[in-house]
C-alpha cells in the first residue's frame, strides 16, 4: 500500500511564526504536491515538485515556499504565518506519466490554526 | 476559470437507493478522470477512475460514466450506505501536464439510514 505520511495532524501557531509542514512518501513517486482545503473552495494546489530540487508554483503559492532535497520528502514552509493561512493542508504523491500514473495518493492532512 | 465543476454542493439520499454525483469539465484535452472520497479530518482517498477512451468503469458498488460529447461524468453508488457519507471530489488530468490533477470543489453526500 502507498503510504504518504504528514508529520503532524494538528498544529497551532502564532502570527508571524515560521512553520514547517513535512511530508514523506514511500512509493518512490517522482511527483509530490501540497494542497490546502477550505470549505466551499475544494482542493487548491499550492506547489508541486516533479523531481528532487525541482518545484513549480500551483494556483495559490503566495506566502508559501517548498523544499525537496530528497525524493521521498517534500516540505511546505510558511515563512511568516498569517491568520488567513489557517486551513487543512494535504500532501500527495504520484508517478509521472499519463493515465493511471496520475493517481495521487494523499496523506491524512495537517489541520493548521494560526492565532 | 474553473475547468472542473461540481455544481451541486450537496446530495442527500436514502440508504439502499442510488446516489448519482455529477461533474462537468470544460477542457476537451483532459484524458483521465478520477473520483476521490474524503471523510472529515482525513485525506482524500482514490475511489475510481476512467480513461477518456472508455465510457464506463465499474468497481463493486461504484460506477463512473463518461460522456465526452457533453463533457460530463457521473459517479453512481448502488446501493448507497451510511458509510458512503463523505465529500466526493471529481478530478481530471491530461497527459504531459506534470501529472497535475484539476479538482472540482466537491459534493457532500449524506446517506440517511
Amino acid at each position: 500500500d502507498v503510504k504518504v505520511t504528514q508529520s503532524s495532524r494538528y498544529l497551532v501557531k502564532r502570527t508571524g511564526e515560521k512553520v514547517f509542514l513535512e511530508c514523506v512518501q514511500d512509493m518512490d513517486h517522482e511527483n509530490m504536491f501540497w494542497y490546502r482545503q477550505d470549505p466551499g473552495l475544494g482542493l487548491r494546489l499550492i506547489y508541486f515538485s516533479y523531481d528532487v530540487k525541482m518545484k513549480e508554483k500551483g494556483d495559490i503559492p503566495e506566502g508559501y515556499s517548498v523544499s525537496r532535497e530528497k525524493k521521498e520528502r517534500f516540505s511546505l514552509i510558511l515563512e511568516s504565518a498569517s491568520t488567513n493561512q489557517t486551513s487543512m493542508y494535504l500532501c500527495a504523491s504520484s508517478f509521472s506519466g499519463g493515465g493511471p500514473k496520475n493517481i495521487q495518493y494523499f496523506g491524512a492532512g495537517t489541520r493548521l490554526s494560526v492565532l | 476559470d474553473q475547468q472542473v465543476k461540481q455544481n451541486s454542493p450537496s446530495l442527500s439520499v436514502q440508504e439502499g437507493r442510488i446516489s448519482i454525483l455529477n461533474c462537468d469539465y470544460t477542457n476537451s484535452m483532459f484524458d483521465y478522470f478520477l473520483w476521490y472520497k474524503k471523510y472529515p479530518a482525513e485525506g482524500p482517498t482514490f475511489l475510481i477512475s476512467i480513461s477518456s477512451i472508455k465510457d464506463k468503469n465499474e468497481d463493486g458498488r461504484f460506477t463512473v460514466f463518461l460522456n465526452k460529447s457533453a463533457k460530463h461524468l457521473s459517479l453512481h453508488i448502488v446501493p448507497s450506505q451510511p458509510g458512503d457519507s463523505a465529500v466526493y471530489f471529481c478530478a481530471a488530468s491530461l497527459t504531459g501536464a506534470n501529472s497535475k490533477l484539476t479538482f472540482g470543489k466537491g459534493i457532500t453526500l449524506s446517506v440517511r439510514p
